[in-house]
């Protein structure tokens, strides 16, 4: 069963327009931790952000914006006024310490094309 | 901080041959690295894990005399390719934990192409 759904495989604006990606993760562990990694065209993956399942706090960091609702198992993430550096494919990730090993469960990604 | 460099960036090599990719932690030391494959416009998919000291835990369906990893040092780990074949040819990424709370860190990747 897929741990982590990124419904939405490629999605296209245009400059300045917000985008939001959408994850859904599905755990048995009460403790987990969740991420976001942008992957541009030259292939490195980039962390961007990590958040504890104990902490429901939603995070700003510039133009970027993370929302955790526990209660739909959602980490969704939201780029404000998008720039043509954000094309790239973002992965949501989820770390289960218990039934997962503190592997990485990566979703199957999206691909946010931002057309100048 | 967190910087995980990788190399070759880029191989090409024949049929048959072995190719080595090396995955190493610049400013920390990391006693798990991974190992993970990547198809392209395909999410990534990991190989194994690859623990400082010991023998790496492959991933199921994964061959462990195909794709052997050593991690005789806190800061580098390897992957070698054995007797590589067109169907091994991939993207292959590597990681390492680094902080408090054992975030991943990548390294650029290495691409193989097997002709």
């Amino acid at each position: 069963a897929q741990k982590v759904t990124q419904a939405q495989t490629e999605i296209s604006v245009v400059e300045k327009e917000d985008v939001t990606l959408d994850c859904v993760y599905e755990t048995r562990d009460t403790t987990y931790y969740l991420f976001w990694y942008k992957q541009p065209p030259s292939g490195e993956l980039v962390f961007l952000i990590r958040r504890n399942s104990f902490d429901e706090q939603n995070e700003i960091s510039g133009r970027y914006s993370w929302n955790f609702q526990k209660s739909t198992s959602s980490f969704n993430f939201t780029i404000t006024a998008s720039q043509v550096v954000d094309s790239a494919v973002y992965f949501c990730a989820l770390s289960e310490p218990y039934y997962g090993n503190n592997r990485l469960a990566f979703g199957k990604g999206n691909q946010v094309v931002v057309i100048p | 901080g967190a910087v995980v460099s990788q190399h070759p960036s880029w191989v090409i090599c024949k049929s048959g041959t072995s190719v080595k990719i090396e995955c190493r932690s610049l400013d920390f030391q990391a006693t798990t690295m991974f190992w993970y494959r990547q198809f392209p416009k395909q999410s990534l998919m990991l190989m194994a894990t690859s623990n400082e000291g010991s023998k790496a835990t492959y991933e199921q369906g994964v061959e462990k005399d195909k794709f052997l990893i050593n991690h005789a040092s806190l800061t580098l780990s390897t992957l070698t390719v054995t007797s590589a074949h067109p169907e091994d040819s991939s993207f292959y990424i590597c990681s390492a934990r680094a902080g408090q709370f054992d975030t991943q860190y990548f390294g650029p990747g290495t691409r193989l192409t097997v002709l």
